[in-house]
């Protein structure tokens, strides 16, 4: 089965500071896809990666897969409270149905 | 539309009791997942539906657990009889085919089971 840690667990930091969250799978990645949930919210969907060395900005966020495509990097410049919650990735399994969710990462931005 | 609606938004029962969640997907979306969300075990896929037909079931727990479709607008995820350790947040998602990229989330049913 696909594995995917995050790290780190929890982030604190002061508002307008970078930070960088990552996600490592165990097995090669097929597609890999970040997620943002509030507390007593859904998941909303930040971006989508599927190739090796693949970069892709949305805003101040930007998700990173690496060429051997096992590990993605979510990178937030000059926080704000509004970037605070949960962050998860997600994988697609090669074969069949099944879909993958890492961890997560949960942000608190200081104002 | 008015997005995925789940119901009830917070359910707090006796262990043993039979608890019934709800879901109404956003219309026209024929893929259907219910997920379970825990600090211990972060988000799981329970059960996955694609027009009405469930197709993976993998991921639910135990008998206790089942879920149903009965049509393209409706699904519900019962628990019989709960246990504290099924306490949760308990997700809904849907969308068009299986493409999860853009799958709409519910706002999710808390479960507390004491």
């Amino acid at each position: 089965s696909q594995e995917l840690e995050q790290s780190p667990q929890s982030l604190i930091v002061q508002e307008g500071k970078n930070l960088t969250i990552n996600c490592t799978s165990s097995k090669t990645l097929y597609g890999l896809y970040w997620y943002k949930q509030k507390y007593g919210e859904g998941l909303i969907f930040l971006m989508m990666l599927q190739k090796g060395g693949e970069e892709k900005s949305h805003e101040k966020i930007t998700a990173k897969l690496d060429e051997k495509k096992q590990q993605s990097s979510l990178h937030i410049t000059a926080s704000q409270p509004s970037h605070a919650g949960i962050y998860l990735c997600g994988a697609d399994q090669a074969t069949g149905n099944q879909f993958y969710f890492g961890t997560g990462t949960s942000l608190t931005v200081i104002p | 539309d008015a997005g995925v609606i789940q119901s009830p938004r917070h359910e707090v029962t006796e262990m043993g009791q039979e608890v019934t969640l709800r879901c109404k997907p956003i219309s026209g979306h024929n893929s259907l997942f219910w997920y379970r969300q825990t600090m211990m075990r972060g988000l799981e896929l329970l059960i996955y539906f694609n027009n009405n037909v469930p197709i993976d079931d993998s991921g639910m727990p135990e008998d206790r657990f089942s879920a149903k479709m009965p049509n393209a607008s409706f699904s519900t995820l019962k628990i019989q009889p709960s246990e504290p350790r099924d306490s949760a947040v308990y997700f809904c998602a849907s969308s068009f085919d299986r493409a999860t990229t853009e799958a709409f989330f519910g706002q999710g049913t808390r479960l507390t089971v004491v």
